[in-house]
C-alpha cells in the first residue's frame, strides 16, 4: 500500500532558525506529492506540490521542498522561521484513483 | 468565493444519535471527499465520489454513509454516532480535469464532532 511517513510528530525552532520537516514516501514511480499546513482550528491550506519537472519547488509564504526520488523523500524547509509558521504541516501523496494519502502530521513550534 | 462550505462547524451528540454532516461547494467540482482528522494519524480518508451518482469508499469507511444527488453537495451521515466518531471532519473537492494533472484538492472549514 501507498504510505506518506512524516519523521517526527513535533519539531520545535527558534524564530529565525532554519525549519525542516521530513516527508518519505513509499512508491515504485514517482508519485505526485504535497505539503499543506494547518493552522489552528481552520482546514488544510495548499504550501506547495510536487507534479513533474524541476524537482526543487518553491511555495508560499518562503517554504519550499527538494523531491528526491534516489532517496524518496520531499523534505519541507524554511530557511528563518517566523512566529506565524507555528502551525501543523502534513505530507500527502496523489494515487492514480484520486485519493490522497496523508502522513500522521508535524506539529512546528516557533519558540522567540 | 464561498470555495468549499460546511455545516455545521461544531455539533454535539449523544451515543446513537443520527446526524448528516453538510459539504456544498460552488465550483462545478466533480470529485469531492470527506476526511476525518484524529490527534497523531492526519487525515483518513471516508468515502469520496467521482461525480454525481457515483460514491466509493475510503480507508476508514464504517459507520458512515454518504449519496451524491448532485454535482454541488455531498452530505456525510452518521446513522447511529459512537463515542469513537469523535472526530474534525474536513470534505475537499476538486475538479477530475485538475485530478488528473494532480492539481490540489480544496478542503472545507472542517466540523468539530463530539460523541458523548
Amino acid at each position: 500500500a501507498q504510505s506518506v511517513t512524516q519523521l517526527g510528530s513535533h519539531v520545535s525552532v527558534s524564530e529565525g532558525a532554519l525549519v525542516l520537516l521530513r516527508c518519505n514516501y513509499s512508491s515504485s514511480v514517482p508519485p505526485y506529492l504535497f505539503w499543506y499546513v494547518q493552522y489552528p482550528n481552520q482546514g488544510l491550506q495548499l504550501l506547495l506540490k510536487y507534479t513533474t519537472g524541476a524537482t526543487l519547488v518553491k511555495g508560499i509564504n518562503g517554504f519550499e521542498a527538494e523531491f528526491k526520488k534516489s532517496e524518496t523523500s520531499f523534505h519541507l524547509t524554511k530557511p528563518s522561521a517566523h512566529m506565524s509558521d507555528a502551525a501543523e504541516y502534513f505530507c500527502a501523496r496523489g494515487g492514480s484513483n484520486y485519493k490522497l494519502t496523508f502522513g500522521k502530521g508535524t506539529l512546528l513550534t516557533v519558540n522567540p | 468565493n464561498a470555495g468549499v462550505t460546511q455545516t455545521p462547524k461544531f455539533q454535539v451528540l449523544k451515543t446513537g444519535q443520527s446526524m448528516t454532516l453538510q459539504c456544498a461547494q460552488d465550483m462545478n467540482h466533480e470529485y469531492m471527499s470527506w476526511y476525518r482528522q484524529d490527534p497523531g494519524m492526519g487525515l483518513r480518508l471516508i468515502h469520496y465520489s467521482v461525480g454525481a451518482g457515483i460514491t466509493d469508499q475510503g480507508e476508514v469507511p464504517n459507520g458512515y454513509n454518504v449519496s451524491r444527488s448532485t454535482t454541488e453537495d455531498f452530505p456525510l451521515r452518521l446513522l447511529s454516532a459512537a463515542p469513537s466518531q469523535t472526530s474534525v471532519y474536513f470534505c475537499a473537492s476538486s475538479s477530475r480535469d485538475g485530478l488528473a494533472r494532480n492539481q490540489p484538492q480544496h478542503f472545507g472549514d472542517g466540523t468539530r464532532l463530539s460523541i458523548l
